[in-house]
Parts: structure tokens; C-alpha cells; sequence
């Protein structure tokens, strides 16, 4: 079964510090990825997604993420934080086979940025 | 455009009763998911219903169930609660079934507490 392994609950930066949050997959076919952002009392927002046209991807709000097979990884980073970007992240992963919307998200990475 | 809506935004319901959520798909929207998400965690994938056909189900009992009306709008209900139930309820719709072409957009949640 497909899983996702978001490693660091929280993680802490300062404002204008790179922003990185780790996710790991486990799958034997690299699965179509994809990154949502939460914000307090609010639904999920797309940041972006792989779907194998470009192992760098980029996406909204200056965010951008590098698939690698090798490592089944799929890390998202910013070079230079925002208090703004204070917020719960959340890597997901979609199976290839099947022609389903079913997410896998992982546990979540809460993102603190301090002034 | 309107997002995705969700009704109620708050609800609180006694254990044993019953609940019924409802979601508005973005205009044009023709897949619904569901997702449940307890506090501190990821959401989980409860249903999916593609023009008025469930194309998925997570491992969740019996006691959840969904339908999707011809307006493509859709209704989650829980039959006698548990506390466990206690979670944001997220709806999601997008244009077609996969996620790789037609990405997740998410409504703000039903918080459901249950006592």
C-alpha cells in the first residue's frame, strides 16, 4: 500500500530563512505527488504537483518542489520565508493505476516563521 | 467564481445520533470527494463520486455513507456517532475522476463535534 512519510511535525524558521519540508513516498511505481497548504479554519489550496513532465516543479507563492526517484523523495522548499507562510503543509500521493481523485495525505508539517 | 461550499460550518451532535453534511462542487465540477480530518492529522479519504457514481471508498464503516445528486452536489452522512467521529468533514470537487489531470479543490470543512 502506498504511504507518506512527512518527516518533522513542526518546523520553525526565520522570516527571509529557506523554508524546506521533507516527504518521503513508498510505492514501486513513483505516483503522481502533489503539495496542499492549510490555513487555520480553512479547506486545503493546491501549492503544486508532479506528474512526471518536470522533476522540478514549481508552484504558487514562489514554493517549488524536486521529485527524485532515487531518494522517493519529494521535498518542498522556498528560498526565503514570509510570515505569511505560517501554516500546516501537507504532502499527498495518488496512485497511477485506477482512475480514482483518492489522495494519501501524510500527517502534516506545521510551519512557524519568526519575525 | 464560487469555491466549494460546505453546510454546516459548525455542528454538534450527541453520541448515537445521526448527521448529514452537505457540499456544493464548484460549477462545472462533476467529481465529489470526502475526507475526514482529526485534529492533528492528515486528512483520510472517505469517499469519491464521479456523475452520481461512487468511484471509491476509504476504510471506513458502514455507518458513513454518501450520494451524489444530479446537480453533482452531495451529502456525507454518519449514522449513530461516536466520539472518534469527532473531525473536520473536507468536501472536494473537481472536473474529472483522476487527480493527475484535474486537480482537488477543497471547501473550508464542517467542523463536527460529537459529545
Amino acid at each position: 500500500a502506498q504511504s507518506v512519510t512527512q518527516l518533522g511535525s513542526h518546523v520553525s524558521v526565520s522570516e527571509g530563512a529557506l523554508v524546506l519540508l521533507r516527504c518521503n513516498y513508498s510505492s514501486s511505481v513513483p505516483p503522481y505527488l502533489f503539495w496542499y497548504v492549510q490555513y487555520p479554519n480553512q479547506g486545503l489550496q493546491l501549492l503544486l504537483k508532479y506528474t512526471s513532465a518536470a522533476t522540478l516543479v514549481k508552484g504558487i507563492n514562489g514554493f517549488e518542489a524536486e521529485f527524485k526517484k532515487s531518494e522517493t523523495s519529494f521535498h518542498l522548499t522556498k528560498p526565503s520565508a514570509h510570515m505569511s507562510d505560517a501554516a500546516e503543509y501537507f504532502c499527498a500521493v495518488s496512485p497511477r493505476s485506477g482512475n480514482t481523485g483518492k489522495l494519501i495525505f501524510g500527517q502534516g508539517t506545521t510551519l512557524q516563521v519568526k519575525p | 467564481d464560487a469555491g466549494v461550499t460546505q453546510s454546516p460550518t459548525h455542528l454538534i451532535k450527541t453520541r448515537g445520533q445521526h448527521v448529514t453534511l452537505r457540499c456544493s462542487p464548484i460549477s462545472g465540477h462533476k467529481s465529489v470527494s470526502w475526507y475526514q480530518q482529526v485534529l492533528g492529522q492528515g486528512p483520510q479519504f472517505i469517499f469519491q463520486y464521479y456523475e452520481k457514481e461512487e468511484r471509491g471508498r476509504g476504510n471506513f464503516p458502514d455507518r458513513f455513507s454518501a450520494r451524489q445528486f444530479p446537480n453533482y452536489s452531495s451529502e456525507l452522512n454518519v449514522n449513530a456517532l461516536l466520539l472518534g467521529d469527532s473531525a473536520l468533514y473536507l468536501c472536494a470537487s473537481s472536473y474529472q475522476a483522476s487527480s493527475y489531470n484535474s486537480p482537488l479543490h477543497f471547501g473550508n470543512g464542517t467542523r463536527l463535534t460529537v459529545t
